[in-house]
């Protein structure tokens, strides 16, 4: 199905723990994003990228990696969790331009 | 760095009434981006304004882009109950394509 995913939606884990996000998108987008939300902070950028193998930092990157091998996968992993990105993990993508940008579903992220 | 701040950050009306939303970028911004997010929802593009000054309208929604190109605004016209969410703007950071978010206003409507 055309769209953007996100897997797991809900994941646990525990402190100091490796996480991984995965991220999908159908449409070939070339631009792709990370944001986390949580309450009074909004959305804040963690990472985006321009195109395949093109990865930037946004607002909030320290303890988060990004990759992207391919234009429809932008995974990002938690290195060694910490109970601050206890979080909601939104991903998102756009064609660039004046596209607008459509976000997947969100994974919800707790760590103990 | 850039800051996009919105206000009021959160906003209870009674159904029928309007509801305004400000977004205030401490930058120039090339255009702007708006977002609704329902509850435990993802956010969900709604416009985006490019021109200096632009008024765009989608039925009983308004937004406006400042002469200035550092403010915006929406304007709900009578709220309904499924008006209800989280309205955010977004603005890119300049010379980029990294969208820096507001920081929301959170509408409640009471039946």
């Amino acid at each position: 199905d055309a769209g953007i995913t996100q897997s797991p939606r809900y994941k646990i884990t525990e402190t100091g723990r490796q996480v991984t996000l995965m991220c999908h998108q159908t449409w070939s987008h070339s631009y792709m994003f990370w944001y986390r939300q949580d309450l009074g902070h909004g959305l804040r950028l963690i990472y985006y990228s321009a195109a395949a193998d093109i990865t930037d930092k946004g607002e909030v990157p320290d303890g988060y990696v990004v990759s992207r091998s391919k234009t429809e996968n932008f995974p990002l992993t938690l290195e060694s969790a910490t109970r601050s990105q206890t979080s909601v993990y939104f991903c998102a993508s756009s064609g660039g331009g004046l596209n607008e940008t459509f976000f997947g579903p969100g994974t919800r992220l707790t760590v103990l | 760095g850039q800051q996009v701040m919105q206000i009021p950050q959160y906003q209870h009306v009674q159904e029928g009434e309007d509801f305004t939303t400000y977004c205030n970028s401490s930058t120039t911004l090339s255009n702007i981006q708006w977002y609704k997010q329902r509850p435990g929802g993802h956010p969900v593009f709604l416009i985006q304004l490019v021109k200096s000054g632009e008024v765009k309208k989608q039925k009983r929604l308004t937004f406006q882009f400042g002469e200035a190109k550092k403010n915006s605004s929406l304007h709900i016209t009578a709220t309904q109950t499924t008006d209800v969410g989280t309205y955010f703007c977004a603005g890119p950071t300049s010379g980029t394509y990294k969208y820096i978010f507001g920081t929301g206003t959170r509408l409640k409507v009471l039946a």
